[in-house]
């Protein structure tokens, strides 16, 4: 069972671009959460998506910000006209869907860098 | 205001030796605590998960303590490696809440 996988990695993108980001959760998980770690901080809560829901977006910048999980693909954290105060490393995490503590399993990571 | 603090910011350590992080937590209502590890360019990696009747858990040369009195818990590496060179992540669930309160992370270097 592969765990969340995120890509890219790496990201660069320069100002005024736009950033996607792809989530993959594990097998069987429909809940993803997006996180955002900038450098010597801890992770912020961005998102919280269901299959063709957002369940919370209140971490989320309300503007430049998107975030959804189709039914069907992968979920994407899109950033529109990227500013330098966007890099960062964004992390998705994933949990099954009942019956458990919400234990989350985290990807890789993207680290976004906008020169 | 929830918030979760640890403790050193950073530590080095040679192979072998012993060390013990810190965490201080203001998140209520308590849910559970966890450590994470962070390799250098990784995702977080669960260790640890404590509820709040639990004092002591163990994961191979991880050993958690909770005291949920004083609202702290430490983290010790016994015997520590080259590969434990991470950053160690307290998190903190509040309630049934999905938003977990993640503490800064202590940057551990084991040197040879």
């Amino acid at each position: 069972n592969a765990g969340v996988m995120q890509n890219p990695r790496h990201l660069v993108r320069r100002r005024g671009q736009e950033a996607r980001l792809r989530c993959s959760p594990m097998k069987g998980h429909s809940h993803v959460y997006w996180y955002r770690q900038l450098p010597e901080e801890g992770l912020k809560f961005m998102v919280y998506l269901q299959k063709e829901n957002i369940i919370d977006e209140s971490g989320m910048p309300k503007e430049r910000f998107s975030a959804e999980f189709p039914k069907e693909g992968p979920s994407i954290l899109r950033i529109q006209q990227v500013v330098r105060g966007d890099s960062a490393a964004y992390f998705c995490a994933s949990s099954p869907p009942t019956g458990s503590s919400y234990e989350q399993y985290f990807g890789p990571g993207t680290r976004l860098t906008v020169t | 205001k929830n918030q979760v603090e640890q403790s050193p910011q950073s530590l080095i350590i040679l192979e072998g030796k012993n060390c013990t992080l810190q965490c201080n937590y203001t998140v209520s209502p308590f849910s559970n605590l966890r450590w994470y590890k962070q390799d250098t360019g990784r995702g977080p990696v669960s260790l640890t998960i404590m509820t709040f009747s639990e004092n002591t858990k163990s994961n191979g040369r991880y050993t958690a303590t909770l005291d949920a009195d004083t609202k702290q818990s430490s983290l010790h590496i016994t015997a520590s490696q080259l590969s434990d060179s991470a950053s160690y992540i307290c998190v903190v669930r509040p309630g049934s809440s999905y938003k977990l309160i993640f503490g800064s992370g202590t940057r551990l270097l084991v040197r040879p």
